[in-house]
């Protein structure tokens, strides 16, 4: 099972709101991952969790805020967003965090009104 | 400036030509990766070479990584119309402490014309 799992598909919310963007991973992967895609552009990378210890994207605002409560899991918490914040949010997870593929859910779509 | 630049940004071709797109990095890698990207949705990994492998196969793929010019190719051999996407080149940097830096180019876009 190479499957990485988003919830929800897609979001709508508002500047006021606070929300969370779910990715789950049954593969025994020990590193999971957040990326940023605007529409046309790459993914940026976000976040890295890897053996419970977080690396961050310095320039990712204090908006978004990851959470990891297990190995399989990583959550997104997202409050006061701006409509730039818009995006396609991508979840990937790969069995360690130096030279292995990364798997990639099918991301959650955010519009922010 | 992006790690990986893909070129060309947007390719169309007739289906059951081969399709190749090219990605240019500027610094020293221990892998790079090729991933495929339909429409809005997740990316699906294809390929990854390693700075030591000078070409792989999968399939219908043939990439090849050539690390004096810092580039690479992914060759897909008789297009079918499934093959229309986004394909984007991504780059692995290991740090001293071991961990990997991926980062990705801006993406070539295929159309497979039927």
């Amino acid at each position: 099972d190479t499957e990485v799992t988003q919830t929800p598909k897609h979001l709508v919310m508002g500047m006021t709101n606070k929300k969370s963007l779910k990715c789950e991973q049954h593969m025994g992967h020990r590193a999971m991952y957040w990326y940023k895609q605007k529409a046309k552009k790459p993914p940026e990378l976000m976040f890295v969790y890897s053996y419970e210890k977080l690396s961050i994207n310095e320039s990712v605002p204090s908006r978004f805020s990851p959470e990891c409560p297990n190995s399989s899991l990583l959550n997104l918490h997202l409050h006061a967003l701006q409509p730039e914040d818009s995006a396609l949010y991508l979840c990937a997870s790969s069995q360690e965090w130096s030279y292995d593929t990364q798997y990639f859910g099918p991301g959650t779509r955010l519009t922010v009104l | 400036s992006q790690q990986g630049e893909e070129d060309p940004q947007a390719l169309s071709i007739q289906e059951g030509e081969n399709a190749t797109m090219n990605c240019s990095y500027k610094t020293s890698i221990n892998n790079l990766q090729w991933y495929r990207q339909n429409s809005g949705r997740g990316l699906v990994h294809l390929i990854l070479i390693r700075s030591n492998e000078r070409e792989k196969h999968s399939g219908r793929l043939r990439v090849t990584l050539d690390t004096s010019k810092k580039s690479s190719s992914l060759l897909i051999t008789a297009s079918r119309a499934a093959d229309t996407a986004s394909y984007f080149c991504a780059t692995g940097q290991v740090d001293s402490g071991g961990y990997q830096k991926v980062t990705f180019g801006i993406g070539t876009k295929l159309q497979v014309i039927p």
